[in-house]
């Protein structure tokens, strides 16, 4: 069971360029959500889909697009990646009223 | 509006020692509480929830933790530390829809042998 996948690990950008992170899961779940993590300020909601076809802002949205069109995917886009989106980035997924999240195991993106 | 404080960015303890790691949560609704775990280059996993009915939640690895609503805290403890158990722990609250949720800035646990 692979549950929830991210891609790349790793990935070096620079400033201006678009790219996409990828989240699949496995599990049937309605609810993803795309989080970012800081040094000292943990972890920030950025969008989240509680279902194909419905999307919604977090926390921190500015500068990132999301689509839902299948239950299994929800792609996070940077159109045009700045230094300050230089982070790790987490993908997770629930099913809708449990509130236990399943963590993808992260992507690591720096901006220069 | 939601938010969560983690007293102490980092934490150590001997092995065998009591573990008590401290959060402290506001929410302008009846929150949901919740600890997760995250080991190096890992993602994060659920430790245990506080939901609905009883206050003290036990959870996985012999933690547990208390909801006290007078004090809006949810402070995480062990009895008894284990090597295994050092780990970045965060503390994270949401509404009843457990559409948004709010992490605190993390908690790192450091085992001495």
């Amino acid at each position: 069971n692979a549950g929830v996948t991210q891609t790349p690990k790793f990935q070096v950008l620079k400033t201006g360029q678009s790219m996409t992170l990828q989240c699949a899961q496995d599990m049937n779940h309605e609810y993803m959500s795309w989080y970012r993590q800081d040094p000292g300020m943990g972890l920030r909601l950025i969008h989240y889909s509680v279902g194909a076809g419905i999307t919604d802002q977090g926390e921190v949205p500015n500068g990132y697009n999301v689509s839902r069109s299948t239950t299994e995917d929800f792609p996070l886009r940077l159109l045009s990646a700045a230094p300050s989106q230089t982070s790790v980035y987490f993908c997770a997924s629930s099913w809708s009223g449990t509130g236990e999240l399943f963590f993808g195991e992260g992507s690591r993106l720096t901006v220069l | 509006a939601q938010s969560v404080t983690q007293l102490g960015s980092h934490v150590s303890v001997s092995e065998g020692a009591l573990v008590l790691l401290r959060c402290n949560y506001s929410s302008s609704v009846p929150p949901y509480l919740f600890w997760y775990v995250q080991y190096p280059n890992q993602g994060l996993q659920l430790l245990l929830k506080y939901t609905t009915g009883a206050t003290l939640v036990k959870g996985i690895n012999g933690f547990e933790a208390e909801f006290k609503k007078s004090e809006t805290s949810f402070h995480l403890t062990k009895p008894s530390a284990h090597m295994s158990d050092a780990a970045e722990y965060f503390c994270a609250v949401s509404g009843n829809n457990f559409n948004k949720f709010y992490f605190g800035s993390g908690t790192k646990l450091n085992v001495k042998p």
